[in-house]
């Protein structure tokens, strides 16, 4: 059974940088494209971005470009978030995504999300 | 950056009755790489339909997916009392991968 289990959401302040990781499990993780989906408070879904398994494709939403990173580490079946520079507008469930098939951009898989708020 | 506009925004009918969900692009979207998710209340969404037409597994027959370039159709053949929810599109042609801002299917 895939699970995707996200962690490292709280409460920061606005300029502050948070970390989001994403627990793989019941796939090879190392094959799939994976991605973030955000959905801020009552609002749609936004794409933030998103990684092939060789971590050779890395795309951003240009809402965050050059303030977030996306990475992984096949080894410990992985997603991570690095988000730097903070905004109100980041306040939002943070989805980790997996994509249907192993080149698939969009996401067949969802974690359960994790919330991320950022206020002073 | 491709913008998805789906309608109408709200769609009020009964239990039984066809559902017609758009989703327009403002420009055609690459080899038809259109999905459609469900997403109810307090739940994370749910893939419905990737490359415009193929159903995910696991989803009824009652859902089903057409269109092609920039013009994008779920339709819900009879709506059983579970389909009700905020339903989105979002094209995987090009990055940015963009969603549509969603179409509720509410009770009439």
């Amino acid at each position: 059974e895939v699970q995707l289990v996200e962690s490292g959401g709280g409460l920061v302040k606005p300029g502050e940088s948070l970390s989001l990781s994403c627990a793989a499990s019941g796939f090879t993780f190392s094959d799939y494209t994976m991605s973030w989906v955000r959905q801020a408070p009552g609002k749609g879904l936004e794409w933030v971005s998103s990684i092939t398994g060789s971590s050779s494709y890395i795309y951003y939403a240009d809402s965050v470009k050059g303030r977030f990173t996306i990475s992984r580490d096949n080894a410990k079946n992985s997603l991570y978030l690095q988000m730097n520079s903070l905004r109100a507008e980041d306040t939002a469930v943070y989805y980790c995504t997996r994509g249907l098939y192993s080149s698939s951009w969009y996401s067949g898989y969802w974690g359960q999300g994790i919330l991320v708020t950022v206020s002073s | 950056e491709i913008v998805l506009t789906q309608s109408p925004g709200t769609l009020s009918l009964s239990p039984g009755e066809r559902a017609t969900l758009s989703c327009r692009a403002s420009q055609s979207v690459n080899s038809n790489y259109l999905a459609w998710y469900q997403q109810k209340p307090g739940q994370a969404p749910r893939l419905l339909i990737y490359v415009a037409s193929s159903r995910a597994t696991g989803i009824p027959d009652r859902f089903s997916g057409s269109g092609s370039g920039t013009d994008f159709t779920l339709t819900i053949s009879r709506l059983a009392p579970e389909d009700f929810a905020v339903y989105y599109c979002q094209q995987y042609g090009n990055s940015p991968f963009t969603f549509g801002p969603g179409t509720k299917v509410d009770i009439k």
